[in-house]
């Protein structure tokens, strides 16, 4: 029973660096969120995908990337990371219906130096 | 627009000890409700919702009640356990063009200590 599952937990970037994060879901869930979360500011939604091929942006788009290419996958995409990109990034996912609740992951911590 | 205020911390309280972490709301509509927790090292896990006014949501001995006449959705818990230390966050879900969108508090940490 796995439910979501981002890779890597922990990861230490270069300034300029790429990398790519990694969100898995076995619930057959439609809708897969990435936040990012900050001291003091709570969880800011960045990109967010309501199903498989598609995805939109969220509160904080901008230096990441992101593709739904399986419904069960939902990657996150740093294609020069920075300082400011430290944070700890969580995955979430959610069957599409009104009212049913958000699975999230264990969350992977970045630091940029 | 739409925004979520938490009070904040850290609360520290002695085990036993009433606990209630106020949580207000800004919305043009009727959103749902709720409160996610956050142990250490894991990720936000759901602990009580409510999806409309007057709700009472209710899990391991928390309670919160949707009070829409003063937009508020507090936290309750009669007696906090060290168990209990963590992070928690409240947040609302509303239609926002068509998606539902969720916005979350800045969370408060709660510290109970023996």
């Amino acid at each position: 029973n796995a439910g979501v599952t981002q890779t890597p937990k922990f990861r230490v970037l270069k300034t300029g660096q790429s990398m790519t994060l990694l969100c898995a879901q076995d619930m057959n869930h439609e809708y897969m969120y990435w936040y990012r979360q900050d001291p003091g500011m709570g969880l800011r939604l960045i990109h967010y995908s309501v199903g498989e091929g598609t995805t939109a942006k969220g509160e904080v788009p901008d230096g990441y990337n992101v593709s739904r290419l399986k419904k069960q996958n939902f990657l996150l995409g740093l294609e020069s990371a920075a300082p400011s990109q430290t944070s700890v990034y969580f995955c979430a996912s959610r069957a599409g219906q009104s009212n049913t609740e958000a699975f999230f992951g264990q969350g992977t911590r970045l630091t940029v130096v | 627009g739409d925004s979520v205020t938490q009070m904040e911390g850290p609360v520290t309280l002695s085990e036993e000890a009433f606990l209630t972490i106020n949580c207000t709301y800004t919305a043009t509509g009727y959103p749902s409700l709720f409160w996610y927790v956050q142990y250490p090292g894991e990720g936000l896990q759901l602990l009580l919702k409510a999806t409309k006014a007057d709700d009472k949501g209710s899990n391991k001995g928390f309670e919160a009640t949707y009070r829409k006449e003063t937009t508020s959705f507090h936290l309750e818990k009669g007696s906090v356990q060290v168990s209990d230390s963590a992070v928690y966050f409240c947040a609302a879900r509303m239609n926002s063009g068509g998606y539902q969108k969720v916005t979350f508090g800045t969370g408060t940490k709660l510290q109970v200590i023996p």
